[in-house]
């Protein structure tokens, strides 16, 4: 049974960090691109980052270039999110996702994790 | 950049037939991949490469991709199907969502 689990959520000030974990399990995880996607509270899905099987290409969304970076570790079957100079507007519920087999799609979710940014 | 647009809500009558879009430039050149939400869930996905369906997703839902539209369709809606719903598009490496659409069974 595929199971991605985030953890690292919570409540940050403005321009502070936040680092995101998701540990994978139920699958190949060191073959597989992995994305992060978010939903800020009541709002639609908003992609936030990919990164491939062996960490050679990343894509980030333009809201987050600069601030934002993703990283996996394949021997943990673990993906992150390092989150810098964090904004009201980073507020969101963020998900640690597994891209389908061909790509193109996302075929597992995990729960979720809520970050809160406030003063 | 690219952008997929949806209608914010539809309405159906159980047991009727729901048809959701989702439109962008020439969405049908790309793969399109259909998810469904509930209130306080992650999402879930119903439709991959335009017309698949993961295992486990009932055979009441189906999807087609032409031309800028790509369409959801669910036939014999049932109340559990009720819920939002978003397109999405892999664009250049980069992911592309839909607004969502809102369906409503009454």
């Amino acid at each position: 049974e595929v199971q991605l689990v985030e953890s690292g959520g919570g409540l940050v000030q403005p321009g502070g960090s936040l680092r995101l974990s998701c540990a994978a399990s139920g699958f190949t995880f060191s073959s597989r691109w992995m994305s992060w996607v978010r939903q800020a509270p009541g709002k639609g899905l908003e992609w936030v980052a990919n990164i491939n099987q062996d960490v050679s290409e990343k894509y980030f969304v333009d809201s987050v270039k600069g601030r934002f970076s993703i990283s996996r570790d394949n021997a943990k079957n673990s993906l992150y999110l390092q989150m810098n100079s964090l904004r009201a507007e980073d507020t969101a519920v963020y998900y640690c996702v597994k891209v389908g087999l061909q790509r193109g799609y996302f075929d597992y979710w995990g729960q979720g994790t809520l970050i809160t940014v406030s003063s | 950049s690219y952008e997929l647009t949806q209608p914010p809500s539809v309405s159906v009558s159980p047991g009727q037939t729901a048809s959701i879009t989702c439109s962008g430039d020439k969405l049908g050149d790309k793969y399109a991949s259909w998810y469904q939400q509930k209130p306080g869930q992650s999402p879930v996905l119903v439709i991959y490469q335009d017309t698949k369906r993961p295992s486990g997703i009932p055979e009441r839902f189906s999807g087609s991709n032409s031309g800028n539209t790509a369409t959801l369709t669910i036939s014999g809606t049932q109340a559990m199907d009720e819920a939002d719903y978003y397109c999405q598009a892999w664009v250049s490496n980069t992911v592309v969502f839909g607004g969502g659409t809102k369906l409503t069974v009454l």
